[in-house]
């Protein structure tokens, strides 16, 4: 298995510019997610999908799309580009998506993380 | 407020000893996971160890062991024998069950560990 897979690795934009991150996993996890990486802030949730066909807004989902439509892939698409854009992007996936109401605690469920994206927009 | 505080930006361990690196954690969740990731120079976000909130015994992935303490809201990761190759930032993270089927993880904002020689 490749696992969680990201492309591409380092990109610089233009302001304005679109652009789609890729992701992909060949694990069939049900799950994926999107985060961003910025300094001293941890990772933060862009967007997730709990199965094909799916997505839903995390914490800072405004600048992103994002689709699902087969479970290997997650694609996030920047629709113009801005400098507060310029972060480091992760994608995840996990077997299975929470329950809601769930009991966490009992719920061991990995997120497997991909090498992230760097991007930069000028 | 802070959901997950790590309050050590840096820490330095010499090789082959102990170290721990300190994370707090606010929720008012009875039900919640807490998680470290390790982030080495490369990028890539590795998980480690995981502790559900219902769990009676400390965690324990080889060596790396979580201390958890739930009155004080605490989970440090212990990391025994310190390694060269352990040199890297280190993420607590933590989903509660509020955050229904988003399987947000919220993360600290990290402490960079490095190992001396």
């Amino acid at each position: 298995n490749a696992g969680v897979t990201q492309t591409p690795k380092f990109q610089v934009l233009k302001t304005g510019q679109s652009m789609t991150l890729q992701c992909a996993q060949d694990m069939n996890h049900e799950y994926m997610s999107w985060y961003r990486q910025d300094p001293g802030m941890g990772l933060r949730l862009i967007h997730y999908s709990v199965g094909a066909g799916i997505t839903d807004q995390g914490e800072v989902p405004n600048g992103y799309n994002v689709s699902r439509s087969t479970t290997e892939d997650f694609p996030l698409r920047l629709l113009s580009a801005a400098p507060s854009q310029t972060s480091v992007y992760f994608c995840a996936s996990s077997p299975h998506p929470p329950l809601p109401g769930g009991t966490v605690g009992l719920d061991y469920n990995e997120q497997f993380f991909g090498p992230g994206t760097r991007l930069t927009v000028l | 407020a802070q959901k997950i505080t790590q309050t050590q930006p840096g820490m330095f361990v010499q090789e082959k000893e102990a170290v721990t690196l300190d994370c707090t954690y606010d929720t008012s969740d009875q039900s919640y996971g807490l998680f470290w990731y390790k982030q080495p120079s490369s990028g890539e976000m590795i998980f480690l160890i995981y502790q559900g909130s219902y769990d009676e015994q400390n965690a324990t992935e080889g060596r790396y062991s979580l201390n958890f303490q739930k009155a004080r809201k605490s989970a440090n990761l212990v990391i025994s024998a310190s390694q060269l190759g352990d040199s890297a930032m280190y993420f607590c993270a933590m989903r509660e069950s509020l955050s229904g089927n988003t399987g947000k993880l919220i993360f600290g904002q990290g402490t960079t560990l490095q190992v001396k020689p």
